[in-house]
This record gives structure tokens, sequence and C-alpha cells, in this order.
């Protein structure tokens, strides 16, 4: 069974421009998350979707959005990035908000140069 | 609100010995507390988790983690490491009760260097 796939694996992007980040979740898994984990850091929840609803949104600027599409997957977006946003954004899914076990995908490594 | 803390950043350890990877938290209220392991160029691989019943869980590759309320600690041990344990290891809580939304809070994280 295929995991959490997240495309891109890397990314290179200047200041101020656009970005795009994609996650698909593990088939039958309705809920998806968005962490950014800075280079020595633990990752830092940014968002969580369930049923192409946000159900949680954490503190991120509004040039963080995000949103998830009627067969679960989900994309982040990132605009007039900023050199601190260089990250591994990682995606993660299960079953349901409330179900403890989450599964995350290899992650996206944006740089912004 | 929640808070996790590892109290080393790096543990270097020679190959077969026994480790021990410190994690406290803080909430007000119930938590779930997990452990996940990140290899290089990897996304978290779920170790081990605490959600209820014994304080004492296992994962299968034997590293075992112990829930203690009343120093709101959850350590991580392996009584003999192995060099393909070398990784990063982060503690993570999420709360539980009608409150859970299933957002994990994160330490910053212990590099487990194991040496031959």
């Amino acid at each position: 069974d295929a995991g959490v796939t997240q495309s891109p694996t890397h990314l290179i992007k200047t200041r101020g421009q656009q970005v795009t980040l994609r996650c698909s979740p593990i088939s039958g898994h309705k809920s998806v998350s968005w962490y950014q984990q800075v280079l020595g850091q633990g990752p830092q929840f940014i968002f969580q979707y369930y049923e192409k609803e946000e159900r949680g949104r954490g503190n991120f600027p509004d040039r963080f959005s995000a949103r998830q599409f009627p067969n679960y997957s989900s994309e982040l977006n990132v605009n007039a990035l900023l050199l601190g946003d260089s990250a591994l954004y990682l995606c993660a899914s299960s079953l349901s908000p409330s179900n403890t076990e989450a599964f995350f995908g290899q992650g996206t490594r944006l740089t912004v140069v | 609100a929640q808070s996790v803390t590892q109290l080393d950043s790096q543990v270097p350890v020679f190959e077969e010995a026994p480790v021990e990877l410190r994690c406290n938290y803080s909430s007000s209220v119930s938590v779930y507390l997990f452990w996940y392991v990140q290899y290089p160029n990897q996304g978290l691989q779920l170790l081990l988790k605490y959600l209820s019943g014994s304080t004492l869980v296992e994962s299968i590759n034997g590293f075992e983690a112990e829930f203690n309320k009343s120093q709101t600690s959850f350590h991580l041990r392996k009584p003999s490491v192995h060099i393909s344990d070398t990784a990063e290891y982060f503690c993570a809580v999420t709360s539980h009760g009608s409150g859970n939304t299933g957002k994990l809070i994160f330490g910053q994280g212990t590099t487990l260097q194991v040496k031959p």
C-alpha cells in the first residue's frame, strides 16, 4: 500500500515568489495536517484539514494557506516567500482528526534564496 | 497550552550500550504521548505511543518508554543500541478528550549518535 506521498521532494524558490506543495494521504484517510520543520528544530503545526474543511491552524502568517480536495489530497500554498520559510514541510494523514495514528510523508525540502 | 521539552539535544553513545532520551511535557489537560524517529532525509515514523493503561509501552525494535504523570515525563530507553539506531528522535503530545484535534506538539528533538 502507498504511504503518504508528497511532491515535489525538493524545491528552490526566490524571495517573493509563491510555492505550492502537494500531499496525497493514505487511501481511506480523510484528515491531512501540515507541519513546518526548520533545520535543527521539531515540526511546527501549520494546518489541519478534515473532510475539506479547515479544523485547525497554527501560529503562521496569512501568507500560508491550504486546501483539501474531494479525493482528500491537499495543497499548501505559501505566498511572498521569505528566507525564513526555508524548511522541510511535512504532511501527515490520519483516519480522522482525533485518530492517534498519524502517518508522515517524506516531506518537501523548500529552499528560499 | 501544551509544550514539550527534550532535555538533551545530542546523545552520543557506544554500540551495545544502554541509552535514555529524556522528555518532559507541560499541559493543563490530559494528553497522549508519542515518540517519533526521523532518519536522515526522511519523514517521521511513529516509534511508540502512550494512550492509556500500562504506563510502560514498547516498540517492536527494542525501545520502551514510561509515562510518569507525577513527573510529567515520557523518557525513551533502550538497553542496547545499534549503529542503525542513529537518528533524530522527537517526543510529541496531543490533547485527548473533547478537545482533541490531533494537533501534535513536538519537542526540539534529540540526536542519537551511536558510535562503533
